[in-house]
């Protein structure tokens, strides 16, 4: 069965430092994988995908994310925190045969301090 | 363009009672789907509706959740009765016709406590 972790349920750091969120996966085949962001009382907003080809996936709100097939991971990478990224950020896969439905992770909180 | 929006944003309700929840898909997504996230843990699917046919449906817990699209609008989804467990945020999503890696769009969820 297919599985995405989020180790951290949290991240603290500085407004201006690099911010990292980490997600592993583990599903058959080669997977889509999407990044998406909830802010407080919002629906989760799409933030990235990766698909295939380069690995180093560019989003919205300057965010990007490395595709790495050997260890199975897919993180989400911002290279200046702001405070306005504190929010609850979700890596999710859609295996290839699993038709439209996205399985999730369990969400990282991050809280960037001024 | 308007987004995916849901109603109620929350209810409370007691145990063996019944709640319906309604999703509005933006306009034109022939893909609508159900999510929900429990406790705190991650957002697991329920269901998947291709205009008004169900898909997929095979995150519904039991028979007490009853999904519906009749015409391929608006969706409803119903828990009858409602037991604590089913205390969560429900989310709505939707997306253009076809598969492939069309992201999904998401409304702001229901907030759903049983007591």
């Amino acid at each position: 069965a297919q599985s995405v972790a989020q180790p951290e349920d949290q991240v603290n750091v500085a407004e201006g430092n690099p911010l990292t969120v980490k997600c592993t996966y583990s599903v058959s085949g080669n997977p889509y994988l999407f990044w998406y962001v909830q802010y407080p009382n919002r629906g989760l907003q799409f933030l990235l995908k990766y698909i295939t080809g380069d690995n180093l996936v560019k989003g919205s709100y300057g965010f990007e994310a490395e595709f790495n097939k050997s260890q199975t991971s897919f993180h989400l990478k911002k290279p200046s925190a702001l405070v306005s990224d504190s929010a609850l950020y979700f890596c999710a896969v859609r295996p290839p045969a699993a038709g439209n439905k996205l399985t999730f992770g369990g969400g990282t909180r991050v809280l960037v301090k001024p | 363009e308007a987004g995916v929006t849901q109603f109620p944003s929350h209810s409370v309700i007691e145990k063996g009672q019944t709640v319906t929840l309604r999703c509005d898909p933006i306009s034109g997504h022939d893909n609508l789907y159900w999510y929900r996230r429990v406790m705190g843990k991650e957002i697991k699917f329920l269901l998947h509706f291709v205009k008004e046919s169900k898909q997929d449906e095979s995150g519904m817990p039991n028979n007490r959740f009853l999904a519906e699209r009749t015409g391929g609008t608006y969706s409803t989804l119903k828990v009858q009765p409602a037991e604590l467990e089913d205390s969560g945020v429900y989310f709505c999503a939707s997306s253009q016709a076809g598969g492939g890696a069309r992201e999904q769009f998401f409304g702001p969820g229901t907030r759903l406590t049983v007591l």
